[in-house]
């Protein structure tokens, strides 16, 4: 019974495609996000909704387009893929409240070529 | 800004050993601090975390966390490390004024030897 769960597992695709992640969570949590890990394994966050509402947007390139229809699922569609795009994207939830920890799906390893 | 130091890229121990992982932060008022885990090819997972209250701070798996606020610092600890404990671990804080803003730091392996 999977908490917070993400579509596809791994993700191989060449350069200049479009392609999207898919995460869904069912703990009925308020809040959602998008994180990237590189190969160095540094986390750094990119989105964050709540409700539904976008309250976290870092430094991301306007390629990445996060889309959330309701705030079981928070999607992130990539278009014009480079090859720095590879990394591992993780989806995480909370409650809402900062001192709540987050759940985090297992991951999406991207490999662009 | 915030942020999050975690000193020591890689803690070797053996195994029936204590072990200390190192983290310092930095943020604007109160901050709330976390410890992840990350096993291979798998997501994070929370350990424990400290928001008020004793400055020790009780996890999963027999973890352990300590808070020093003048030394600005959140070490994880565990008395007697298993195997089985090795592992990439994060820390992170927020700031309990900020959006909720989840920073990790960079990240540390625990490698524990038999």
């Amino acid at each position: 019974d999977t908490a917070v769960s993400q579509t596809p597992k791994y993700l191989v695709t060449q350069m200049g495609n479009d392609k999207s992640i898919k995460c869904e969570q069912n703990l009925g949590h308020d809040t959602m996000y998008w994180y990237k890990q590189d190969s160095k394994k540094f986390l750094k966050i990119m989105f964050s909704y709540n409700n539904k509402e976008l309250i976290i947007n870092e430094t991301v390139p306007n390629r990445f387009s996060p889309k959330s229809p309701d705030k079981a699922h928070l999607n992130l569609h990539i278009n014009s893929l480079e090859l720095g795009d590879s990394a591992v994207y993780f989806c995480a939830s909370s409650p809402g409240p900062s001192n709540s920890p987050l759940h985090f799906g297992n991951g999406t390893r991207l490999t662009v070529t | 800004a915030q942020s999050v130091a975690q000193p020591e890229d890689q803690v070797n121990v053996a195994e029936g050993n204590p072990l200390t992982v190192k983290c310092t932060y930095s943020v604007s008022g109160n901050p709330y601090l976390f410890w992840y885990v990350q096993y291979p090819n798998r997501g994070l997972q929370f350990l424990l975390k400290y928001i008020t209250g004793d400055n020790l701070v009780k996890g999963s798996y027999g973890f352990e966390a300590e808070f020093n606020k003048s030394q600005t610092s959140f070490h994880l600890k565990k008395p007697s490390a298993l195997v089985s404990d090795s592992a990439l671990y994060f820390c992170a804080v927020r700031g309990s004024s900020n959006t909720g803003k989840l920073i990790f730091g960079q990240g540390t392996t625990l490698q524990v030897k038999p």
